[in-house]
């Protein structure tokens, strides 16, 4: 099992452009998550599919925030237009009812420039 | 919203077992307690999970008290490769909120 892939590994944008994360989750789990984590407020949960479909994403920051699931192995995070501000390590993680925790995918190292 | 409480850092010499303390003292009877480890610039991997009985697996031992109100994660012979940030979380619903965790240095 290759384990949740993300691309890219890095990233470096210029303000006001659209940037897109990948993720592949786990074959066979069905709940996905996205976070957040920068030095400041440390790992956060951004959002959260189960079953393809967003349960909570109260944890956006913004409206420039926007997150997909189109099928069970793939899912984006979308940030349109980019600020410095949204410079983090955005990690995915997926789990099913039968696994331990959540598996963590190796994260996109965003830099808005 | 991670409803532990943990020191910000500790040490260990390597070799001899480090002992990390967490406190969950508003945890609710059927929230399990996990513990996940983040080693730099990786993402946090799950380490053991457990409910009311004491806990082992090939990475730790997980400690807990018999109200609930808190737990130790002990790892009996902490390597280098140990050091890391260690979270301890309630599960609340489907959904891990990391808390700031501890961070171990393993000192050779």
């Amino acid at each position: 099992d290759a384990g949740v892939i993300q691309s890219p590994r890095h990233e470096v944008t210029e303000m006001g452009q659209e940037v897109t994360l990948r993720c592949k989750p786990i074959s066979g789990h069905n709940s996905l998550f996205w976070y957040r984590q920068t030095m400041m407020r440390g790992l956060e949960l951004l959002i959260y599919f189960n079953n393809n479909v967003p349960i909570d994403d109260s944890g956006m920051p913004e409206d420039r925030f926007s997150a997909k699931m189109p099928n069970a192995s793939f899912s984006t995070l979308k940030i349109q237009p980019s600020e410095p501000r949204d410079s983090a390590v955005y990690f995915c993680a997926s789990s099913s009812r039968g696994s331990y925790g959540y598996t963590f995918g190796s994260g996109t190292r965003l830099t808005v420039v | 919203d991670a409803k532990t409480t943990q020191p910000p850092s500790m040490d260990c010499a390597e070799g001899r077992a480090a002992n990390l303390p967490c406190n969950h003292s508003t945890i609710s009877g059927n929230e399990y307690v996990y513990w996940y480890r983040q080693i730099h610039s990786q993402g946090p991997q799950y380490i053991i999970h457990g409910l009311k009985n004491n806990e082992t697996n090939e990475m730790a031992s997980l400690i807990i008290t018999e109200d609930r109100k808190s737990s130790t994660l002990i790892l009996p012979h902490a390597t280098l490769r140990d050091t890391a940030v260690y979270y301890c979380i309630v599960l609340t619903g489907n959904q891990f909120y990391f808390g700031t965790g501890t961070s171990l240095t393993v000192i050779p």
